[in-house]
């Protein structure tokens, strides 16, 4: 069974323009999240899609924003990026309901402000 | 209600030694709690999880213990090797939203 996928795995953009990052989750799993993870602050949660809809959102501004679509594959956007947008962006895959889910991790887009 | 505190933030242990790594929350709604292992560069691995209706679960070198009443789970590393460096992560799952709750991270050293 294929893990969690995020493409890309590098890259590198100028102050002011936007990303797209994309996350194909495992086969089946209709739940993905995204996090922002920064050296010495954890994972910042930034919202979670289930079955095409937003089902959580984290306390991140309006810049960043996601979508899914109908395969479970979920991309998410940042506009505007700033230097401070410059992290490691996961995201995680689960089924998303019932009970003892779990949620599996792809190795994540290290994005680089510049 | 919606955190888990982990401690320590970091740690650093003796090859061969027991490395522990504590974890607390306050909202008795969780129903799963998995911990995670990062290695530098990479995603969080699942390492480990657990059901609040069992007090420990094992697994080779690793074992969740699991205090309801005082709503505490640990992570045991038994017999600690260098390659168990990394960065631990719990986390609390909460059944109504369906979002994981993660600690703040150990920083794991085992020295040679």
């Amino acid at each position: 069974k294929a893990g969690v996928t995020q493409t890309p795995r590098y890259l590198i953009k100028t102050r002011g323009q936007q990303v797209t990052l994309s996350c194909s989750p495992i086969s089946g799993h209709r739940s993905v999240s995204w996090y922002q993870q920064t050296p010495g602050q954890g994972l910042q949660f930034l919202f979670e899609y289930f079955s095409e809809t937003q089902r959580n959102k984290g306390n991140f501004p309006g810049r960043f924003s996601g979508r899914q679509f109908s395969n479970s594959r979920s991309e998410m956007n940042v506009s505007t990026l700033e230097l401070g947008d410059s992290a490691l962006y996961l995201c995680a895959s689960s089924l998303g309901q019932g009970p003892y889910t779990e949620a599996f991790f792809g190795q994540g887009t290290r994005l680089t402000v510049v | 209600q919606q955190q888990v505190k982990q401690s320590p933030q970091s740690l650093i242990v003796q090859k061969g030694g027991i490395s522990i790594i504590n974890c607390a929350y306050e909202n008795t709604a969780f129903d799963y709690f998995p911990w995670y292992q990062q290695f530098p560069g990479k995603g969080p691995a699942l390492l480990i999880a657990i059901r609040p209706d069992v007090s420990e679960k094992k697994e080779g070198r690793f074992t969740i213990s699991f205090n309801k009443s005082a709503k505490q789970f640990s992570l045991h590393i038994m017999d600690s090797q260098p390659g168990d460096s990394a960065t631990y992560f719990c986390a609390a799952r909460n059944p109504g939203t369906y979002k994981y709750i993660f600690g703040t991270g150990t920083r794991l050293k085992v020295l040679a």
